[in-house]
């Protein structure tokens, strides 16, 4: 049973425009979320984070938005650029925090030029 | 500042080979964490440690064993490799293991059992 859902395996944008990435979760004890950026061959690395008592957050070109009535937050990338192209794991927290994310698979962003 | 190391890089074992994956980190995190990624799919917890001198199971759990050696290494033992291990490992570890913490990812071991 997926918590963290991220229903588009993969996403093709051109070089310039919006990207936007949706996530959607089932556990309504989740009440932190995250977003990473994933090389090949590498370890995941901290893009944005939002808390359930807020529903944006903007840091230089990423925006994360978070929807709780509909369990859905989704990450913006504007303009998208050549070193976006990654795999993004969305990630939820619940409780105290001190066990662990739980990961969608991700969605593959290829940004073209 | 090396952040979170793990060794070895790559491992190819037999069905019913052990071995002991390493993960050390040089941020004086409290917390670390095991997790596994298959193909297509996001990472999933196998076990973490909130402290020193604890451990927890996590979601995928069987077949691993865990030791929190001191603050700054956590190993992950597999007694009996089986050819359903064969994944990426990643350790992480965080500063206290709270939900605002960012947790930092080692690169990853990648390994095959045969």
């Amino acid at each position: 049973d997926q918590q963290v859902k991220q229903n588009s395996p993969s996403l093709s944008v051109q070089e310039g425009r919006i990207s936007i990435l949706n996530c959607d979760y089932t556990n309504s004890m989740f009440d932190y979320f995250l977003w990473y950026k994933k090389y090949p061959a590498e370890g995941p690395t901290f893009l944005i984070s939002i808390s359930s008592i807020k529903d944006k957050n903007e840091d230089g070109r990423f925006t994360v938005f978070l929807n709780k009535s509909a369990k859905h937050l989704s990450l913006h990338i504007v303009p998208s650029q050549p070193g976006d192209s990654a795999v993004y794991f969305c990630a939820a927290y619940s409780g105290g925090g001190a066990d662990g994310l739980t990961f969608g698979k991700g969605t593959h962003l290829i940004i073209q030029p | 500042n090396a952040g979170v190391t793990q060794t070895p890089k790559f491992q190819v074992l037999k069905t019913g080979q052990s071995m002991t994956l390493q993960c050390a980190q040089d941020m004086n995190h409290n917390s670390m964490y095991w997790y596994r990624q298959d193909p297509g799919m996001g990472l999933r917890l196998i076990y973490y440690s909130a402290s020193e001198g604890t451990t927890d199971k996590g979601e995928v759990p069987n077949g691993y064993n865990v030791s929190r050696l001191n603050k700054r290494e956590f190993s992950l033992r597999l007694e009996s490799a089986a050819p359903s291990q064969t994944s990426v490992y990643f350790c992480a570890s965080t500063l206290r293991g709270g939900r605002t913490d960012t947790q930092y990812f080692g690169p990853g071991t990648r390994l095959t059992v045969l």
